[in-house]
Order: structure tokens, then C-alpha cells, then sequence
């Protein structure tokens, strides 16, 4: 079955940059793309932006430009978000997880563990 | 993008009371999908396509709506079911998530 298993958490400094990493099991890579998100207690979930896994496209939420880039590493499964300039809005809980369909459907249906950022000076 | 708003914002229900959780759309999607949260835990699918209950899913759960109102409802509710439920629309981009109904039990 599909798993998604994500990097630890992190503490960055403000300014600084953090790269979090959602490493595939269980299928062809390539097969789905991977959506992130952010939760926080605040503004609850919010939608960053997918990657195309075998073409390396991405799509972002205008809100998440030049906060967030993705890319993946297709020989290691793997799906990478890097944050940068951080300032203490981006501390979260930030999720990884593969968009598929389900008939006509489109379900973001498996989820990483999530990963935890805390931005502190 | 598409505001979602989901009501009520908490709700206690009793063991075996009918539960029904709502979301509003600012503008007509063309199916909702639902999640469920337990505390601690990542988002789990729990229903899509608006009706369809997503794997695992026991039967006491269903979806109903169209085009700006949705709803989740619970034919009789149980204690695992204590969770944040949430809306989300993919019919525009960007996907957006309702702010969540937390269920608690009485």
C-alpha cells in the first residue's frame, strides 16, 4: 500500500531555510503526484502546491510563492519542500501526500506523518 | 479561491444520536471530499466524490450535498468517532480545506 514517510521535526532560526523530505513506498513513484500542506492551529489547512513526480512540474498556491519549492528525486522516491526566509508565521505542521482518483474523483487519499517546523530565534 | 465554512465549529452528541456536520461553499464545486483528524494524527480520507465513503469507513457514515452546500452525517454516533472532520473542494485551484468540525461525545 501507498506510504509516505516524512522527515523529522525541525528548528530553523528566522531568515533561514529548512528542506523537509517525503520519501514514496509502495508504488511507482511516478504513478501519483504529491501534494503538500500546512496545518496550524490558526488558519487551520492550507493547500502549498503540487509536484508532477515523473515530469518535475510543480503548481503552487499563489499564497505559498517564494516561500515553498518542490522537487522530487524519482531514484529515491523521494518528494522535497524546501521553506525559505522563514519568520515564526511558517511554524507548522507540514504534510506531504499523493493526489490520485478514485472513479472521476480526485482524492489526496494517503499522508505522510507530517513534519513539524518551528521557527525560533 | 473558494472559502469553505464549516458549522458547527464544536459539537458534543451522544452515544447512538444522529450527527450531522455541515459545509458551505462561497462558490458552486463539483463534489466534496471529507477527512477525518484525530488528535495527533494526520488527516485521514474518509469520504470523496461527496457520497463515496473512502476504505474502512463504517457504514453509519454518508455524504450528501451539491453545489455550494455539503454535509456529513452519522447515523448514530460512537466513541471512536471523536475527531475534527473537514471539508475539502478540488474542483478549483487551489484546494481548499474547511476549517474543521470538532465532535466530541457527551
Amino acid at each position: 500500500q501507498v506510504q509516505l514517510q516524512q522527515s523529522g521535526a525541525e528548528l530553523a532560526k528566522p531568515g533561514s531555510s529548512v528542506k523537509i523530505s517525503c520519501k514514496a513506498s509502495g508504488y511507482t513513484f511516478t504513478s501519483y503526484y504529491i501534494s503538500w500542506i500546512k496545518q496550524t492551529t490558526g488558519q487551520g489547512l492550507e493547500y502549498i502546491g503540487y509536484i508532477n513526480t515523473g515530469s518535475g512540474g510543480t503548481n503552487y498556491n499563489e499564497k505559498f510563492k517564494g516561500k515553498a519549492t518542490l522537487t522530487v528525486d524519482k531514484s529515491s522516491s523521494t518528494a522535497f519542500m524546501q521553506l525559505s526566509s522563514l519568520t515564526p508565521d511558517d511554524s507548522a505542521v507540514y504534510y506531504c501526500a499523493s493526489i490520485t482518483t478514485e472513479g472521476d474523483y480526485y482524492v489526496m487519499d494517503a499522508w505522510g506523518q507530517g513534519a513539524s517546523v518551528t521557527v525560533s530565534s | 479561491e473558494i472559502v469553505l465554512t464549516q458549522s458547527p465549529t464544536t459539537m458534543a452528541a451522544s452515544p447512538g444520536e444522529k450527527v450531522t456536520l455541515n459545509c458551505l461553499a462561497s462558490s458552486s464545486v463539483s463534489y466534496m471530499n471529507w477527512y477525518q483528524q484525530k488528535s495527533g494524527a494526520s488527516p485521514k480520507l474518509w469520504i470523496y466524490g461527496t457520497s463515496n465513503l473512502a476504505s474502512g469507513v463504517p457504514n453509519r457514515f454518508s455524504g450528501s450535498g451539491s453545489g455550494t452546500s455539503y454535509s456529513l452525517t452519522i447515523s448514530s454516533m460512537e466513541a471512536e468517532d471523536v475527531a475534527t472532520y473537514y471539508c475539502l473542494q478540488l474542483s478549483s485551484y487551489p484546494p481548499t480545506f474547511g476549517s474543521g468540525t470538532k465532535l466530541e461525545i457527551k
